[in-house]
Formats: C-alpha cells, structure tokens, sequence
C-alpha cells in the first residue's frame, strides 16, 4: 500500500521543548516537503529536499530544522525558538523524471501540534 | 454556485447543482497549476492539473479552465454532491534555480446543502 505516512496524527508540546514530527513515504520519491497550515488558510511552505542530505529553506523555515538522510524519511523538528509552532503540519512528496523534479506533489494526512 | 476566490472564501450551493471555484494566481512565470481537495483534518488531496499550454481540461465531473492573460484558474464541478463538501485549494508552480515550488491560494470553502 503505496502512500505517504506522519505520526503522530495528534501532538502536544510544552513551551520550550523541542519535537519532531516524522514523514516517511514508499512512493519512491525524490523530492519531499513540509508546509504548515493555520486554521482557514492555505499552505506555507517550511522547508523542502530535492534529494537526498540536501534540502532548501522555505518561506517560514525560522524555528524549525531538518535533515535528509534516506530517501524514504524527511523529519521535521519544531524548535524551542518557533514562536507560535501550534499549526497542522503537512509533509508533501514527488518524483523526478528527466532529472527535473515534477511539480505534483502528494500529500499525508497531516500532523496537528499544540503548544501547551 | 460560483467564488471569487480571496474575497468570497465560501461557496454555499445545492446538490445536482454545478459549482464554480475561482482563484486569481500572482506569477506570470508561472507554468502549471493544480487544484486540491482538503477535508476537514486531512491532508490535502489532488483533484485535477493543467499545464500553461492548455487552457482547459477535464477529469471525472471536474473541469479546470485557465485563463492566463488575467492570470484566473477556474474548477468546475458538474452535479455537486454533498461529498464535495470541503477546502479548494488552487496551486501554482514556477521554476527557480533550485528546482520547482508550488505556492498556494489561500482556499475556497465549498459546502453542498441535500
């Protein structure tokens, strides 16, 4: 069964501590990414990985870390220095062909975290 | 039924009617375009793309149309049902050294009244 898996579905944090949350797909991917979402707005992007041990900052990349050492895995650490880190995290896959990263992306089910 | 997109983020309509969400894209650079489905607490789902060659193009009871000299992305939904019934989000797409990134609209609210 094919797909993009995060856990865990439900997290709760205390303030100052850091957190990760993971994202691991079988799709084969080489691209993966991490947006965050706020009640009733879009996506904003938080950091992305065209590849493997490498990965580019996003529009909102303050507060928050990643690393990129398997293909399959792209964890996403909520830092103490996130400000506001209560949000619904999504993480989001897609494929290369030709040596371009293709621009659908594939999403999980999402991960919501609280700062209590 | 019919949005405006950012300044209509609701659309109410009746099931059998057809639905239309709209969404202004920012990037003239811009070269393909995807519409997302979100239900509530999930992830967001792929409904429908088209690329900047194209200016429509249909799927199962879901048609996009792009308009790119005012820069308008349209989906249509033919014989909404209540499942139907969730966020629309339109992305768009354009090439930067690093590789492609999809920025997105902030969502229309599609709810489908039995």
């Amino acid at each position: 069964d094919g797909g993009i898996t995060q856990s865990p579905k439900y997290l709760f944090r205390k303030e100052g501590q850091n957190v990760t949350l993971s994202c691991e797909q079988n799709l084969n991917h080489d691209a993966m990414y991490w947006y965050r979402q706020d009640p009733g707005q879009g996506l904003r992007l938080i950091y992305y990985s065209q590849i493997v041990n490498d990965f580019q900052k996003g529009d909102i990349a303050e507060g928050y870390s990643v690393s990129r050492e398997k293909k399959e895995s792209f964890p996403l650490t909520v830092t103490s220095a996130q400000k506001n880190p209560t949000a619904f995290y999504l993480c989001a896959s897609s494929r290369r062909t030709g040596g371009r990263v293709t621009d659908t992306q594939y999403f999980g089910p999402g991960t919501r975290l609280t700062v209590l | 039924g019919e949005s405006v997109g950012l300044h209509l983020p609701t659309l109410s309509v009746q099931e059998g009617d057809n639905s239309i969400i709209n969404c202004a894209y920012s990037n003239s650079a811009s070269d393909y375009f995807i519409w997302y489905k979100q239900e509530s607490g999930k992830g967001p789902q792929f409904i429908i793309d088209i690329r900047s060659n194209m200016d429509k193009r249909q799927g199962q009871r879901v048609t996009v149309l792009l308009n790119k000299t005012v820069k308008h992305l349209s989906l249509q939904i033919a014989a909404t049902q209540p499942g139907d019934s969730a966020v629309y989000f339109c992305a768009e797409s354009y090439k930067e050294t690093s590789g492609s990134r999809l920025t997105f609209g902030e969502g229309t609210q599609l709810t489908v009244n039995p």
